[in-house]
C-alpha cells in the first residue's frame, strides 16, 4: 500500500502477557517512529529509528518495552508483562529522511490490557 | 524545548474561515514550526510548516508572526471534515535526530 501500515488493528490482551506491534513504514523512508496516545491524552513520542538503528531509547516508557527494525523497513514494538497502563493507541509514523519534518503516520495499534 | 500554548477547544461554522492561534514564544531561530491534525480515530496528519516567511498550500495558510512567537493557521472554509484536534509543534533537532513533541492541541468543532 501507500501509506504506513500497521497491526494488528486492535489487540486485546490480559495482564502480564507479551504483545508485539508490527509498523510497515512507507517503501523508501528512512526513517520511523513509534508514539503512544493514552485515552484523551496527547501523543507521547518512544523511540526514532534512522535506518536499523536507534541511537536514542529514552523515551520508552520502561525496559518491558523494546523495538527493533530490520532491513530498514519493517518495525516491530514489543511489550513484555503487558500492565493496564500500557493500554493506549500505538502510532508508527515514517519520514523519507530524518530530518524533515513531514511524518507520515498509520492508523494505529489499539491495545487494551484487561 | 520550546513550548507552545494553544486554546484547548474552538468552534465554528461550516464554509467559514477558521484561524488557529498558537504561542510559542520560546522558539529558536531554527526551528520550523509544524501543524498537524488528528480526525476521529486516525493518525495524526501533516497540515503545513514554515520558519518565517507565510505558507499556503492546498489544505491551509500559516501565517508567522515577525518576530515569531506565534502563528496561526488558516483554514478557509471550513468543512465538516475539517472538525479534528490541531497541533502546532516547533521542530527542532537535538542530537542530529529531529523530534516532534505533540501537546494537547486545539479541538475544532465545525457546526453545520
Amino acid at each position: 500500500g501507500a501509506g504506513v501500515s500497521q497491526s494488528p488493528s486492535n489487540k486485546v490482551t490480559e495482564k502480564g502477557k507479551d504483545v508485539e506491534l508490527r509498523c510497515d513504514p512507507i517503501s523508501g523512508h528512512t526513517a520511523l517512529y513509534w508514539y503512544r496516545q493514552s485515552l484523551g491524552q496527547g501523543l507521547e513520542f518512544l523511540i526514532y529509528f534512522q535506518g536499523n538503528s536507534a541511537p536514542d531509547k529514552s523515551g520508552l516508557p520502561s525496559d518491558r518495552f523494546s523495538a527493533e527494525r530490520t532491513g530498514g523497513s519493517v518495525s516491530t514494538l514489543t511489550i513484555q508483562r503487558t500492565q493496564q497502563e500500557d493500554s493506549a493507541v500505538y502510532l508508527c509514523a515514517s519520514s523519507l529522511h530524518l530530518n524533515t519534518g513531514e511524518l507520515f503516520f498509520g492508523e494505529g495499534s489499539r491495545l487494551t490490557v484487561l | 524545548d520550546a513550548k507552545t500554548t494553544q486554546p484547548n477547544s474552538m468552534e465554528s461554522n461550516e464554509e467559514e474561515p477558521v484561524h488557529l492561534p498558537c504561542n510559542h514564544s520560546t522558539i529558536s531561530g531554527t526551528d520550523y514550526i509544524h501543524w498537524y491534525r488528528q480526525l476521529p480515530s486516525q493518525g495524526p496528519e501533516y497540515v503545513i510548516h514554515g520558519l518565517t516567511s507565510n505558507v499556503n498550500n492546498r489544505m491551509a495558510s500559516l501565517a508567522i508572526a515577525e518576530d515569531r512567537k506565534s502563528s496561526t493557521l488558516i483554514l478557509h472554509r471550513a468543512t465538516l471534515r475539517d472538525a479534528a484536534v490541531y497541533y502546532c509543534i516547533p521542530y527542532y533537532i537535538i542530537q542530529g535526530a529531529q523530534k516532534l513533541v505533540f501537546g494537547q492541541g486545539t479541538r475544532l468543532t465545525i457546526n453545520p
